[in-house]
């Protein structure tokens, strides 16, 4: 059964820091792994999607990248900007892309 | 903007009570699939539809149940509401649900049992 684990739960940080989201999962048999946005009460956006025979992808300031051998990914915000202030949620889709499977999420804060 | 529609955005039963909460994809997604969120949760795969069939299903009783119709809208049906069904309730389709495309979102709708 696949858990997917975020870490930190909530993140404060000045704007203009590099930020790093941890995510992990239980099983590396996963199709993807996908980053999402999520602004209170909305729906999400996906950021970035990672394929499974890919280690990275990039979009703009975010860098996520895949270990599926350690069970692993990480997203990376360049430059944090107060508009940033979102949840952002990891999500690992089985093979045969019939569930996805979403961590908590980070609650990241970026101080003006 | 994801091209994804929800309706209504807030709903409000009572214990006991049905629901039906309406999605309409994106032209030319053949999938869609249904998730539950609880506040401070992430989003809890209940079942996900392709081509009018279920093809898959998460840790979600039977009064939970679904349909997909030819013209990329979905229903989500909810029977004997209890408490605990208190949620967003989102849908999000892809193309071909195979996991090689992103999911897209709508924006959801939140439901309250009192």
């Amino acid at each position: 059964k696949q858990e997917v684990t975020q870490i930190p739960a909530a993140l404060s940080v000045p704007e203009g820091e590099n930020l790093v989201l941890n995510c992990s999962f239980t099983d590396s048999a996963i199709y993807n792994l996908q980053w999402f946005r999520q602004d209170p009460g909305k729906g999400l956006t996906s950021l970035l999607l990672i394929q499974s025979s890919q280690r990275e992808q990039t979009s703009g300031r975010l860098n996520a990248s895949l270990d599926k051998s350690s069970g692993r990914s990480t997203l990376y915000i360049a430059a944090s900007q107060p508009g940033d202030s979102a949840t952002y949620l990891c999500a690992a889709t089985n093979t045969g892309g019939f569930k996805t499977i979403f961590g908590a999420g980070t609650r990241l804060f970026v101080k003006a | 903007e994801t091209g994804v529609t929800q309706s209504p955005t807030h709903l409000i039963k009572t214990r006991g009570q049905q629901v039906t909460l309406r999605c309409s994809s994106q032209s030319g997604h053949n999938t869609v699939s249904w998730y539950q969120q609880a506040l401070g949760q992430g989003p809890q795969f209940i079942f996900q539809y392709y081509r009018e069939e279920e093809n898959g299903r998460g840790n979600f009783p039977p009064r939970f149940s679904g349909l997909q119709f030819p013209n990329y809208s979905s229903e989500l049906n909810v029977n004997a509401l209890e408490l605990d069904d208190s949620a967003l309730y989102l849908c999000a389709s892809s193309p071909t649900g195979t996991g090689v495309e992103k999911l897209f979102f709508g924006s959801g709708t939140q439901l309250s049992v009192l």
